[in-house]
């Protein structure tokens, strides 16, 4: 059965610093993998998803992740945050084939001044 | 760019009593799902919906809840007895197919009292 790991419950982080949100799946087969961004109060918002091809993908607002097969990864990550991308932030992954989203525990990324 | 529409956007009711969740998809999407996130927990799964049946739900979707299409634009969530463990924000999704990604409306929040 398919899982998502997010390592990090919290991640505070200064302004203009880079960071990296953490994402580990497990799936006997391929899978298709999304980072959703929650803001307080609000829905949540495609930032980007793998589906195939190139394993590097750009997402909004200047967020990028790396689909690591072998290390069954997909790691969010911004070489310079803002106060505005405080939120919370979800990994999700589907299998090929199937039709549902199983979604990690959310890291909550704080940006400070 | 098309959305996924709920509504209301907060439900008050109490417990024992019925609720209806209604949601537009997007029109040309095919494939149709129900999320809830408790208060500061993860994003579960609920339901997928294709060619007016369910197609999965899960161990939390059981007899108390139901699934509905009833035209061809509206898809709906009933709680047929809410508990207060019920309270939730409900969110719908619509998809054209796994490899087109999902996209979510902005919630329904249900409180129990």
């Amino acid at each position: 059965a398919q899982s998502v790991t997010q390592l990090d419950s919290q991640v505070p982080v200064f302004e203009e610093a880079p960071v990296e949100l953490r994402c580990n799946y497990s799936s006997s087969v391929s899978v298709y993998l999304f980072w959703y961004v929650q803001y307080p109060n609000q829905g949540l918002q495609l930032l980007l998803k793998y589906l195939s091809g190139s394993t590097l993908v750009k997402g909004i607002n200047g967020f990028e992740a790396e689909f690591n097969k072998s290390q069954t990864s997909f790691h969010l990550r911004k070489p310079s945050v803002h106060i505005s991308d405080t939120a919370e932030y979800f990994c999700a992954v589907s299998e090929r084939g199937y039709n549902k989203l199983i979604f990690g525990a959310g890291t909550r990324l704080a940006v400070h001044p | 760019e098309p959305e996924v529409t709920q509504t209301p956007s907060h439900q008050v009711t109490q417990m024992g009593q019925e609720v209806i969740l209604r949601c537009v998809p997007i029109s040309n999407h095919l494939y149709f799902y129900w999320y809830r996130q408790i208060l500061g927990q993860k994003v579960e799964f609920l339901v997928s919906f294709y060619n007016n049946e369910i197609s999965e739900k899960s161990e939390i979707f059981d007899d108390q809840f139901s699934v509905e299409r009833p035209d061809g634009s509206n898809f709906t969530l009933k709680i047929r007895s809410t508990k207060l463990e019920d309270s939730a924000m409900y969110f719908c999704a619509s998809s054209g197919g796994t490899a087109y990604g999902y996209t979510f409306g902005s919630g329904t929040r249900l409180t129990v009292v």
